[in-house]
């Protein structure tokens, strides 16, 4: 099973609202990942979690606050977003943050900030 | 700088017309290629992992092949369900350890 999942599926806010998104796997994964896409683009990297520890962030603006409550969930958490902002955001996983290993995406969350 | 280059950015292929897709790279060292496929609106799904030059996966009408400097998927007599956006990402031995770096993918449409 390689599963990851993500709630919601879609997301309408504006820009003073603060909400957040989820991501969830049980593949006993330690590794964990968000991502940015925008249309017709590839997925942009923004933060990975290695055993629950923030690893890299890709100089993404502090708007976008990351969590990663357990080894199982990871959550990002926006405040104060952009229309520019709007997107498809990736969770994706990893057995571990070793090179080579592959990164499994869950469906993403369609995010509209008007 | 580590680079990946896709062509063609799209392909229309008849049902059972078969074709290759092109993943060119540019890195430091590679340490692996990988194929996903994307649906409009939905997240990546992963195809394979390819990590060194002369390696080859397959799976279905899919098989993927890997040089020095290029990957190619190859798609063997594609029906329309085949229909999707391929992204090829590669890992390199610089910078983050895990970092995928992806081209811009190759919009395929299978017409019946």
């Amino acid at each position: 099973d390689t599963e990851v999942t993500q709630t919601p599926k879609h997301l309408v806010m504006g820009m003073t609202n603060k909400k957040s998104l989820k991501c969830e796997q049980h593949m006993g994964h330690r590794a964990m990942y968000w991502y940015k896409q925008k249309a017709k683009k590839p997925p942009e990297l923004m933060f990975v979690y290695s055993y629950e520890k923030l690893s890299i962030n890709e100089s993404v603006p502090s708007r976008f606050s990351p969590e990663c409550p357990n080894s199982s969930l990871l959550n990002l958490h926006l405040h104060a977003l952009q229309p520019e902002d709007s997107a498809l955001y990736l969770c994706a996983s990893s057995q571990d943050d070793r090179p080579q290993e592959t990164q499994y995406f869950g469906p993403g969350t369609r995010l509209l900030v008007l | 700088e580590d680079q990946v280059t896709q062509s063609p950015e799209a392909l229309r292929l008849q049902e059972g017309e078969s074709s290759s897709l092109n993943c060119s790279y540019t890195v430091s060292g590679l340490r692996g290629l990988f194929w996903y496929r994307q649906d409009p609106g939905k997240g990546p799904e992963f195809l394979f992992t390819l990590y060194s030059a002369g390696e080859e996966k397959e799976k279905e009408r899919l098989k993927a092949t890997l040089t020095k400097k290029e990957s190619f998927l190859h798609i063997t007599a594609p029906k329309p369900e085949d229909s999707a956006t391929y992204l090829c990402a590669v890992q390199a031995s610089g910078g983050a350890t895990n970092k995928l770096i992806f081209g811009t993918g190759t919009l395929l449409a299978v017409q019946p």
